[in-house]
């Protein structure tokens, strides 16, 4: 059964640096075509591909937020960590990870997601 | 703006049949037999509906379906249900950096 996770802190001030971390079960981010997502979603709005992590670590990122966004992963602990910097308040938005597969026709789609995590940026 | 145009909304009445339309380019929709729906209900995280243009993940119901002409996708949902109504999402595997491109979304509403 895979599981995906989200955790990180609900509120950050402008030009700070986001930190947050998706602990998943049921599958190896090492395991071939095996890849990782985060989207995310302003109140009231459509979804947003931010970056994508895969197996062999190629990763991927929306060429919008290229500049501020690093992803990397932990295989022995079954994370993986976004970093967005200089968080403005029009970031706000519930941030999503999201269980991806490379190979075939489900390349870009995301078959299992988070609960999602709502991060609210606010002096 | 999104990459790929969805219209804001559609209705229809239980048991009928409604089809929601996702236009890309040719850099993505129109040249990738890669393309995704999500139902999102308010509240709740988005679920893999349709991948790969018309491939339904195990437990999804065979009322939804997907198809592609040029460079549209769409699904089509027949015998709606109540529990239908949501927001729905497409989305497709661009060759650009992008490579994972969201329409703006559609809400279903059953009447």
């Amino acid at each position: 059964q895979i599981t995906l996770k989200e955790s990180g802190p609900t509120l950050v001030k402008p030009t700070q640096t986001l930190t947050l971390t998706c602990t998943f079960s049921g599958f190896s981010l090492s395991t071939n075509g095996v890849g990782v997502g985060w989207i995310r979603q302003p109140p009231g709005k459509a979804l947003e591909w931010l970056a994508l992590l895969y197996w062999d670590d190629d990763k991927r990122y929306s060429p919008s937020l290229k500049n501020r966004l690093t992803i990397t992963k932990d295989t022995s602990k079954k994370q993986m960590v976004l970093t967005m910097t200089n968080m403005d308040p029009v970031d706000t938005a519930t941030y999503y990870c999201a269980y991806s597969y490379y190979f075939d026709n489900k390349r870009g789609s995301f078959d299992y997601w988070g609960q999602g995590a709502l991060v609210t940026v606010s002096s | 703006q999104s990459a790929l145009t969805q219209p804001p909304s559609v209705s229809g009445s239980p048991g009928q049949s409604v089809t929601i339309s996702c236009t890309g380019t040719s850099s993505d929709v129109g040249v990738y037999n890669r393309v995704s729906w999500y139902q999102q209900p308010p509240g709740t995280a988005p679920k893999l509906m349709i991948y790969g243009v018309n491939n339904r993940p195990s437990g999804v119901p065979d009322r939804f379906s997907g198809s592609k002409s040029g460079n549209t996708a769409s699904l089509t949902i027949s015998g709606l249900q109540a529990d239908d109504e949501a927001n729905y999402y497409c989305s497709s595997y661009t060759s650009t950096s992008t490579h994972v491109v969201f329409g703006g979304g559609t809400k279903l509403t059953v009447l």
